[in-house]
């Protein structure tokens, strides 16, 4: 079983849409949590940590429930520019420095 | 924010040769690097962690006389290919995390052809 499943996706919304992404890790030592984003044959880029309070930035919401080993990405009043693949993604370790990505999910905003 | 440099973004090189790929922590010193790979339409897969002044620790499956890891200083990793195959190609990422930050930041990716 992967370390971390993701919706397969893709994703095809219109702009203005709210899109939610969804995401379970196996491993329950792995103690932090975060989404990138990443674009077509770029490097991945730190979108927002994920924390079990739910987190908030802007447009995007990021929720972790450890219970079920689940976590969410919320995106409001989507763009044009969030077209990208976004990862989900989990650590530990003793540095955490061990992260575990989940394969992607595609996302498409068309105008 | 952290900036990791990561040379060379894109690489073609022979069956049999061996390929450098460095990987530069640019306004931190990184105690520890994270060297992966991504194959089309995959996921970023962890290759090794690299340590400075210390052997590198691979993961299961990942040959370690394939992929030397020297990470000589604070600020510098190299992951060399050697002997490489086509099978090799493929997207390969460095990572270095700044001390008491929570993300990782990434290296912009060296995509290496073998022919």
């Amino acid at each position: 079983r992967k370390e971390v499943e993701q919706d397969p996706g893709p994703f095809n919304v219109p702009e203005g849409a709210t899109v939610a992404f969804n995401c379970t890790y196996s491993n329950s030592a792995s103690q932090s949590f975060f989404w990138y984003r990443q674009d077509c044959r770029k490097e991945p880029k730190l979108l927002m940590s994920v924390y079990s309070s739910g987190n908030e930035d802007g447009r995007f919401t990021a929720q972790l429930n450890r219970a079920s080993q689940y976590i969410s990405l919320l995106i409001r009043d989507s763009k044009l520019s969030d077209s990208a693949t976004y990862l989900c993604v989990a650590a530990r370790g003793s540095t955490l420095g061990r992260l575990y990505f989940g394969r992607g999910t595609q996302l498409t905003v068309w105008p | 924010g952290a900036v990791v440099s990561q040379h060379p973004s894109r690489v073609i090189c022979k069956s049999g040769t061996s390929v450098k790929i460095e990987c530069r922590s640019l306004d931190f010193q990184a105690t520890t690097m994270f060297w992966y790979r991504q194959f089309p339409k995959q996921s970023l897969m962890l290759m090794a962690t690299s340590n400075e002044g210390s052997k590198a620790t691979y993961e299961q499956g990942v040959e370690k006389d394939k992929f030397l890891i020297n990470h000589a200083s604070l600020t510098l990793s190299t992951l060399t290919v050697t002997s490489a195959h086509p099978e090799d190609s493929s997207f390969y990422i460095c990572s270095a995390r700044e001390p008491g930050l929570g993300g990782y930041t990434f290296g912009s990716g060296t995509r290496l052809t073998v022919v």
